[in-house]
């Protein structure tokens, strides 16, 4: 059964330093890996998809990697912003499934002024 | 891509009562799914929503509790029946065109029930 663990639960860091926010799953049969922003009380912003057959995509200053083989995304965030605050989230969607996604617990960032 | 409005953005519900919660897709999809998300939880599914016939249940959801429909490729509605305050979560609807493209959200449903 897949499992999806993120690490660290929550960061908090002072504006403009670079940071990586970890997820790793357990099952390696997957069709994609997809991170997500979750801002407090609010829905799901989709940040960057990753196929199983690419190892990074990036937009603007967010960078994610995929290393199917052992099991582990990064997103790298850039020259972090206060309005990068909220908690990330990634999911995986196995190819065993109907399709779901399996979902880490997220990561609560706090980018400090 | 697929943009996805779901409503209402909120309420406020007395126990005992049922909420219709509305998504729609401003484009024909393949897949459409509902989640719960607890206070200081992720998300759970709760079912997926099949077009034209009676949705998928996760293990721990009903279709007495929770009933869907999906009439077309573009609509799904999820009503929380006999609410109570176990209820108050945020209920999220989820769309995507195949498996191997990407999954997009409406904005969510904050239910709280008093």
């Amino acid at each position: 059964k897949q499992e999806v663990t993120q690490i660290p639960a929550a960061l908090s860091v002072p504006e403009g330093e670079n940071l990586v926010l970890n997820c790793s799953f357990t099952d390696s049969a997957i069709y994609n890996l997809q991170w997500f922003r979750q801002d407090p009380g609010k829905g799901l912003t989709s940040l960057l998809l990753i196929q199983s057959s690419q190892r990074e995509q990036t937009s603007g200053r967010l960078n994610a990697s995929l290393d199917k083989s052992s099991g582990r995304s990064t997103l790298y965030i850039a020259a972090s912003q206060p309005g990068d605050s909220a908690t990330y989230l990634c999911a995986v969607r196995p190819r065993d499934s109907n399709y779901q996604l399996i979902w880490g617990a997220g990561t609560k960032l706090i980018i400090k002024p | 891509s697929a943009v996805i409005s779901q409503k209402p953005s909120r309420d406020i519900c007395q126990r005992g009562t049922s909420l219709t919660i509305q998504c729609q897709v401003d484009s024909q999809v393949t897949m459409m799914f509902w989640y719960r998300q607890q206070p200081g939880q992720s998300l759970t599914l709760i079912a997926t929503a099949n077009q034209g016939s009676e949705a998928t249940y996760e293990s721990g959801f009903v279709i007495d509790k929770f009933p869907i429909s999906r009439p077309n490729l573009t609509f799904s509605t999820l009503t929380v029946s006999n609410m109570s305050p176990e209820d108050s979560s945020i209920y999220l609807c989820s769309a995507g065109h195949q498996a191997n493209t990407e999954a997009f959200f409406g904005q969510g449903t904050r239910l709280t029930v008093v």
